[in-house]
């Protein structure tokens, strides 16, 4: 059975104060771990995709890497506004066009 | 990019009547789309596959005939929860993959209320 989890589950930080989410990941075969962001009573917005181990991906202040079993978010120097539910899903080989989520990491970062 | 709009937005219903909520793909063709259920601070849970032109998927433990799905187009999939109760109240979510690199994007939801 496909599973993902993240952590910490909430995460507070001091704006500048960098950090990293952690997206731990069983899978028989990946096809795509994908990041995303959700602010509350919205719908997730796509950050990225990763396919392959060793790939890394950056957006402003996140980058995003993988490996075989996990997956970080880097959040350099964060901002208030980079607060929000960071969610992280796999999509398996055998799964089709399906995602399993992981429960979110809940980031606040204050001023 | 990749648009998934969905509507409404928010959605205040009696007990026993049914709600209808569209999720469209404005730029680009669906043939599968999904639904998902988000609890208040927790992560998606898959609800069904939504594929165009055939019967919707649905995970184990979702009622088909309360959560009814309709994908009559490339770009329109709708759920409609029938006979609604109030633990029926929840945020419901669509998403398609468009393709395009943008993985997989998801509708702005849909905070429904049965009361």
């Amino acid at each position: 059975e496909d599973q993902v989890t993240q952590s910490p589950e909430a995460l507070r930080l001091q704006e500048g104060e960098s950090s990293s989410l952690n997206c731990s990941y069983t899978v028989s075969g990946l096809r795509g771990l994908f990041w995303y962001r959700q602010d509350p009573g919205k719908g997730p917005e796509f950050l990225f995709t990763l396919y392959s181990a060793g790939e890394e991906k950056e957006k402003e202040r996140l980058k995003a890497t993988l490996t075989k079993k996990e997956s970080f978010l880097h959040i350099t120097a964060p901002k208030p506004e980079d607060s929000a539910t960071y969610l992280c899903a796999v999509q398996a080989s055998n799964a089709g066009n399906m995602l399993t989520f992981g429960g979110g990491t809940r980031l606040m970062v204050k001023p | 990019g990749a648009v998934v709009s969905q509507h409404p937005s928010r959605v205040i219903c009696k007990s026993g009547t049914s709600v209808k909520i569209e999720c469209r793909s404005l730029d680009f063709q669906a043939t599968t789309m999904f639904w998902y259920r988000q609890f208040p601070k927790k992560s998606l849970m898959l609800m069904a596959t939504s594929n165009e032109g055939s019967k919707a998927t649905y995970e184990q433990g979702v009622e088909k005939d309360k959560f009814l799905i309709n994908h009559a187009s490339l770009t329109l999939s709708t759920l409609t929860v029938t006979s609604a109760h109030p633990e029926d109240s929840s945020f419901y979510i669509c998403s398609a993959r468009s393709g395009r690199g943008y993985g997989y994007t998801f509708g702005s939801g849909t905070r429904l209320t049965v009361v």
